[in-house]
């Protein structure tokens, strides 16, 4: 496997189980990213870690858990979403230098979101 | 509020014609990384093109040039020679430094390109 794999890369769910996606980097890198891309909406950055941290969650709502064991696995853990999380989940993998440098993250193919 | 603006939400273009996607940005800070990714209909954000704030010459790419306007808080995506396999949607992002975290973007709302043979 080279980039950023993710699976599954297509995901149907009620809205009261419980799921997991995955994503993972073969890059080297010490970044990790999720992702939401809504439909007519701007990408939204969900989470952050940094060297296995997690330094930015921008106001995702619990129902969404962040898990990153390792610099080159991430997971976003689902438990009783609601049908306006129907969307694709990016996973995104970055290296991050000396402040003052900014480098390209790389993406996976995303996880296509339904709830039902 | 860091903010970046795509006012095209679809464009047309001739095969082997130039286009040019516009993008303007808003922030207030001094340092700061302006990119272009492409998302073709499989999902999949491909990275096309950055240009730092402190650049003082337009990136480029192969195909793609950067037009960087730093008064104007613009940076346009130029492709020239558009191929078939350019249709797709793009996306301008702006990287900060938020959090301590580098890597932050912000994205547009994105353009949608069309490439007619």
């Amino acid at each position: 496997e080279t980039g950023v794999t993710q699976t599954p890369r297509h995901l149907v769910m009620g809205m009261t189980n419980k799921k997991s996606l995955k994503c993972e980097q073969h890059l080297g890198h010490n970044a990790m990213y999720w992702y939401k891309q809504s439909a007519k909406k701007p990408l939204e950055l969900m989470f952050v870690y940094n060297f296995k941290e997690q330094t930015e969650n921008n106001s995702v709502p619990s129902r969404f858990s962040p898990e990153c064991p390792n610099s080159s696995h991430l997971f976003l853990h689902l438990h009783t979403l609601q049908p306006e999380d129907s969307a694709l989940y990016l996973c995104a993998s970055s290296q991050e230098d000396s402040p003052g440098s900014y480098n390209e993250q790389f993406f996976g193919p995303g996880t296509r979101l339904t709830v039902l | 509020a860091q903010k970046i603006t795509q006012t095209q939400p679809g464009m047309f273009v001739q095969e082997k014609e130039a286009v040019t996607l516009d993008c303007t940005y808003d922030t207030s800070d001094q340092s700061y990384g302006l990119f272009w990714y492409k998302q073709p209909s499989s999902g999949e954000m491909i990275f096309l093109i950055y240009q730092g704030s402190y650049d003082e010459q337009n990136a480029t790419e192969g195909r793609y040039s950067l037009n960087f306007q730093k008064a104007r808080k613009s940076a346009n995506l130029v492709i020239s020679a558009s191929q078939l396999g350019d249709s797709a949607m793009y996306f301008c992002a702006m990287g900060m430094n938020y959090g301590g975290s580098q890597g932050n973007l912000i994205f547009g709302k994105g353009t949608k390109l069309s490439v007619k043979p």
